[in-house]
């Protein structure tokens, strides 16, 4: 039972290029989200997702993109990166519905854009 | 959109003495109140939750108090101990969502 798993955990880009972070869970959790952490602050999110084919926008949208085609995936996607979006990016999911319950996380995705 | 302010932003306590962090909300609907810890370069892990209708929950040496009237919550951590050395997060639960405070680095002194 490996819970929530995160690919790549580090990644370097140059401005313009694009990437996709894929998150895996193996809980048959409905929720899933992406978060960006910056030094000195809270989690942000991204975008979230309450099932398999559905994505909303969370908090910082702009600039990503999400799909969740399968219920245990979560696919977070740069099409041109920018330097403002290097970050951590941690995946979850939880179980409790409309933002109850405790969030899972993955270990991390160091992403650095130059 | 919700405000979640913490306060202190670091906290140095010597091992053994307690510790006590404050959350502030602004979003009187608020009805979930988290505490997550994240240890360095770790992912965040919950440690403690209450809902709104109960004002304390103990978990051995953590508990967490609500005051929804006034919109405060508090982590409260008995016997410090070296291990509880990490980032304490709040994320009050508003419009579905959790909306994440900007931590507290709890700094435990031997």
């Amino acid at each position: 039972n490996a819970g929530v798993t995160q690919t790549p955990k580090f990644r370097v880009l140059k401005t313009g290029q694009s990437m996709t972070l894929l998150c895996a869970q193996d809980m048959n959790h409905e929720y899933m989200y992406w978060y960006r952490q910056d030094p000195g602050m809270g989690l942000r999110l991204i975008h979230y997702s309450v099932g398999e084919g559905t994505t909303a926008k969370g908090e910082v949208p702009d600039g990503y993109n999400v799909s969740r085609l399968k219920k245990q995936n979560f696919l977070l996607g740069l099409e041109s990166a920018a330097p403002s979006q290097t970050s951590v990016y941690f995946c979850a999911s939880s179980r409790g519905t409309r933002g109850l319950g405790e969030l899972f996380f993955g270990e991390g995705s160091r992403l650095t854009v130059l | 959109g919700e405000n979640v302010e913490q306060h202190p932003s670091t906290l140095s306590v010597q091992e053994g003495d307690s510790a006590v962090i404050k959350c502030t909300y602004s979003d009187s609907a608020s009805n979930y109140f988290p505490w997550y810890k994240q240890e360095l370069g770790k992912r965040p892990q919950l440690i403690i939750d209450i809902r709104s209708n109960v004002g304390e929950k103990k978990d051995q040496r953590i508990a967490v108090t609500l005051n929804k009237t006034a919109k405060h919550f508090s982590l409260h951590i008995t016997e410090t101990q070296p291990e509880d050395s990490a980032v304490y997060f709040c994320a009050p639960r508003g419009n579905y969502q959790l909306i994440w405070g900007a931590g507290t680095k709890l700094i435990i002194k031997p």
